[in-house]
């Protein structure tokens, strides 16, 4: 059963600021992994999405890696901005590349202008 | 924004009731699948919906149910609704394809009183 962890479960960091969000999954046998953004109250935007195959994927100021081995992922968001505030969430699967994403339950990010 | 959207926006019930959302998917997706958010929480998979057979089942009882319709959009149909039933509900529609990326709409934020 894939479970899906992500530390910190908040992050304060003032505008200009380079950040790392960190995600943990316990299967190893993941297919691919989504980065995605939610605003409050709002549906889910994709980020980044890894395949198994890739180790990481870049968009703009966002890139993200994915270390299968030791079952992680990072997020980093360069220079940081007010508008990057939102809950950033990272999903997994591990049963076929269209299967069930299990997500974890997020990082809140703030970025203080 | 994607392609994918989800009808009612809110919706308020009282228990024992049912309930069904709506959800169009973006064009040339030809699977969907559901989840549920609750707060604070990340999403949880429902079910799956792939050439209108369920595909695939999260750990959601049997008054949880869908269908998909032959043009792909879906409904989830929710029964004797109890008051944890609220939350948003999130629809997401992808290509059965080896990427498999998911998009979301915007949800449907469900209160049951």
């Amino acid at each position: 059963k894939q479970e899906v962890t992500q530390i910190p479960a908040a992050l304060s960091v003032p505008e200009g600021e380079n950040l790392v969000l960190n995600c943990s999954f316990t299967d190893s046998a993941i297919y691919n992994l989504q980065w995605f953004r939610q605003d409050p109250g709002k549906g889910l935007t994709s980020l980044l999405l890894i395949q198994s195959s890739q180790r990481e994927q870049t968009s703009g100021r966002l890139n993200a890696s994915l270390d299968k081995s030791s079952g992680r992922s990072t997020l980093y968001i360069a220079a940081s901005q007010p508008g990057d505030s939102a809950t950033y969430l990272c999903a997994g699967n591990s049963g076929g590349s269209n299967y069930k994403l299990t997500f974890g339950k997020g990082t809140l990010l703030t970025v203080n202008p | 924004e994607t392609g994918v959207t989800q009808s009612p926006t809110h919706l308020i019930k009282t228990r024992g009731q049912q309930v069904t959302l709506r959800c169009s998917s973006q064009s040339g997706h030809n699977t969907v699948s559901w989840y549920q958010q609750a707060l604070g929480q990340g999403p949880q998979f429902i079910f799956q919906y792939y050439r209108e057979e369920e595909n695939g089942r999260g750990n959601f009882p049997p008054r949880f149910s869908g269908l998909q319709f032959p043009n792909y959009s879906s409904e989830l149909n929710v029964n004797a609704l109890e008051l944890d039933d609220s939350a948003l509900y999130l629809c997401a529609s992808s290509r059965w394809t080896a990427t498999g990326e998911q998009y979301f709409g915007p949800g449907t934020r469900l209160t049951v009183t």
